[in-house]
Order: structure tokens, then C-alpha cells, then sequence
């Protein structure tokens, strides 16, 4: 199985850079995912990350070392609507069907 | 526009009560997810699906069961209804083709059990 910790809260002003870290332990791994997930709304996917090393999608990025089962999410220029939940979602193999695990979410709250 | 639709946003059944959940997607996408989300919890698999007529336990499948009888359409049902199975639910999808990896999920139900 897997276990996966992320803080539960972070907070930040407009305009700043927050990172939300995320640690796993696994039996199998296939891939890490980030999803944001505005209140009372469905998840939507952020990132994926399957090899080592730091993925970059315009203000966002995700960064991934296998070998420490650490990853980091990196919000730059933060702005209000980046308030929201970010989930750290572990795959296992195969890739096919493989099941996902998700962490308890990062409640990111942006302040002016 | 890829989507996953929902039976209901909010439901209110009571005790005992048997409780289908409905979920819907339009991209002819193989596998199918059930969880249930709970504060301080994160998001838990309840069952998934993976073809027509397969199902799989996730990690928490007490109380609950599944069918899919149809490609688009993956059912949770509630046999006996309890309180502590009020919930958001969220139902997800995604192909089995290599290389297209996310899960898109539907708007969620939340489902209260008096």
C-alpha cells in the first residue's frame, strides 16, 4: 500500500511563492500527480511527474525525487483563485489501470 | 470537452435506505473509480472498474457495491444505508491507453444519511 503526508495548511500573500511538499511510502510506484481542487468542486488535474526532476507548466511546477519518495509542488505569483485544496496522488503499476492514493490535501490559503 | 456527470450534487436518504449513486462519462475511457472524500481524510477508493463487468475492491469497500453493466456508466450502491457513510462522493475515469495518465473526475455527490 501506500502512505502519503502532505501539510494539512499553508498560507501565503498575492504575489508570493509557496511550495507544498509531499512524501510517500510505497509497495509499487508508477507515477505522482498534483490536482487542485476548488471548494465544493471536482479535482482537476496539475501535474504528473514519473522520472526524477523538476516539470515546469507556467506558474506552476513539480518536482520529483524517487529515490527520497519526495515530491514538491511550486506555485509562483501566487494570486486569490490559487486558494484551494492541492492533492498529492500516488499511481501504482501497472499503467494500464493502476490505482491511485491520495494524500489528505494541502489546504492552500492566499491572502491580499 | 471531456466529461464525467453525476446522478445528484446532494442527496439525503435515511437509515436502512438503499442508495444508488450514478456516474456517467462520455470519453469511452476503460477504467472507473469510486471514492468517497472526508475532511482531514483526503480522498479513499471504495471500488473500481477497469472493464465492462470487472470490478475491484479499493481500500475501503464496506457496505458498498458496484456494477457496471454499460462502458459509460459506473453504479455505487449503498445496500443498507448508515450514517457514517455521509459523504462526498466523487466518481473518476480514465483510459487505459498508455501514455494519457489523469483522472477526470465528476462534480461530486454529497450524500447525507439520517
Amino acid at each position: 500500500g501506500q502512505n502519503i503526508d502532505q501539510p494539512t495548511e499553508m498560507t501565503a500573500t498575492e504575489g508570493a511563492i509557496v511550495q507544498i511538499n509531499c512524501t510517500y511510502q510505497t509497495s509499487g510506484f508508477n507515477g505522482l500527480f498534483w490536482y487542485q481542487q476548488h471548494a465544493g468542486e471536482a479535482p482537476t488535474f496539475l501535474s504528473y511527474n514519473v522520472l526524477d526532476g523538476l516539470e515546469e507548466k507556467g506558474r506552476f511546477s513539480s518536482f520529483l525525487s524517487r529515490s527520497k519518495g519526495y515530491s514538491y509542488l511550486l506555485l509562483k505569483e501566487l494570486q486569490m483563485k490559487d486558494s484551494a485544496s492541492y492533492l498529492c496522488a500516488v499511481r501504482d503499476p501497472p499503467d494500464s489501470w493502476g490505482k491511485f492514493q491520495f494524500g489528505a490535501g494541502t489546504q492552500v490559503v492566499v491572502t491580499p | 470537452d471531456v466529461k464525467v456527470t453525476q446522478s445528484s450534487r446532494y442527496l439525503v436518504k435515511r437509515t436502512g435506505e438503499k442508495v444508488f449513486l450514478e456516474c456517467v462519462q462520455d470519453m469511452d475511457h476503460e477504467n472507473m473509480f469510486w471514492y468517497r472524500q472526508d475532511p482531514g481524510l483526503g480522498l479513499r477508493l471504495i471500488y473500481f472498474s477497469y472493464d465492462v463487468k470487472m470490478k475491484e475492491k479499493g481500500d475501503i469497500p464496506e457496505g458498498y457495491s458496484v456494477s457496471r453493466e454499460k462502458k459509460e456508466r459506473f453504479s455505487l450502491i449503498l445496500e443498507s444505508a448508515s450514517t457514517n457513510q455521509t459523504s462526498m462522493y466523487l466518481c473518476a475515469s480514465r483510459t487505459s491507453v498508455m501514455g494519457s495518465n489523469e483522472q477526470f473526475f465528476g462534480p461530486g455527490t454529497r450524500l447525507t444519511v439520517l
